[in-house]
């Protein structure tokens, strides 16, 4: 089975300050890695994903997220936020086959609060 | 091109009625797929249909089910609800049958059991 996990419920930061969102994934098998955001009262909006090749990967809004195999992390990351990015993130992942198709895993969840 | 639809936005019921939530994926999309957001349990999957059938179930119990229409259309009832359903169901859609495939969500639908 697959798990995620985000290590921090909660980030506060001041804009214009970098931030860093952590997950970690456990899975037996090949995952795809993906970081969606939901603004409130929307739906979720794809970020960015982890297919394969180089283990950098951006996105849009500035975010980039970087793979780490070893570590099974895949960290979302913004050198400078703006009040705007004021959100939840959720991390996920995905399990290659027809059969799993459309389900994702997620994990619980960072808020993001950006500060004035 | 308009995105992902879902109706009502809101719903409020009591125990045990059932209810059916609606979803109208982009256009040209196939594959559509349900999930329960919830404080405590977070985003759950519930099913994901393609062409009409259902490939994919989480682990809910048989009071939820879904359908997908010709069109693509899908809708998702849940029977003889309890309080515990209270949750946002948002509704994704997506081209065909890649797992790596971009999910594209609705705003989902405040459900309200009282």
């Amino acid at each position: 089975a697959q798990s995620v996990t985000q290590l921090d419920s909660q980030v506060p930061v001041f804009e214009e300050a970098p931030v860093e969102l952590r997950c970690n994934y456990s899975s037996s098998v090949s995952v795809y890695l993906f970081w969606y955001v939901q603004y409130p009262n929307q739906g979720l909006q794809l970020l960015l994903k982890y297919l394969s090749g180089s283990t950098l990967v951006k996105g849009i809004n500035g975010f980039e997220a970087e793979f780490n195999k070893s570590q099974t992390s895949f960290h979302l990351r913004k050198p400078s936020v703006h009040i705007s990015d004021t959100a939840e993130y959720f991390c996920a992942v995905s399990v290659r086959g027809s059969s799993n198709t459309g389900k994702l895993i997620f994990g619980q969840g960072t808020t993001l609060q950006v500060k004035p | 091109k308009a995105g992902v639809t879902q109706t009502p936005r809101y719903l409020i019921k009591t125990r045990g009625q059932q209810v059916t939530l609606s979803c109208s994926p982009i256009s040209g999309h196939r594959s559509v797929s349900w999930y329960q957001q919830t404080p405590g349990q977070g985003l759950q999957f519930l099913f994901e249909y393609f062409s009409e059938t259902q490939r994919n179930k989480g682990n809910f119990p048989g009071r939820f089910s879904g359908r997908q229409f010709s069109n693509s259309r899908s809708e998702m009832n849940v029977s003889t609800l309890e309080l515990g359903d209270s949750a946002l169901y948002l509704c994704a859609s997506s081209w065909g049958q890649a797992t790596n495939e971009k999910l594209f969500f609705g705003s989902g639908t405040q459900l309200s059991v009282l």
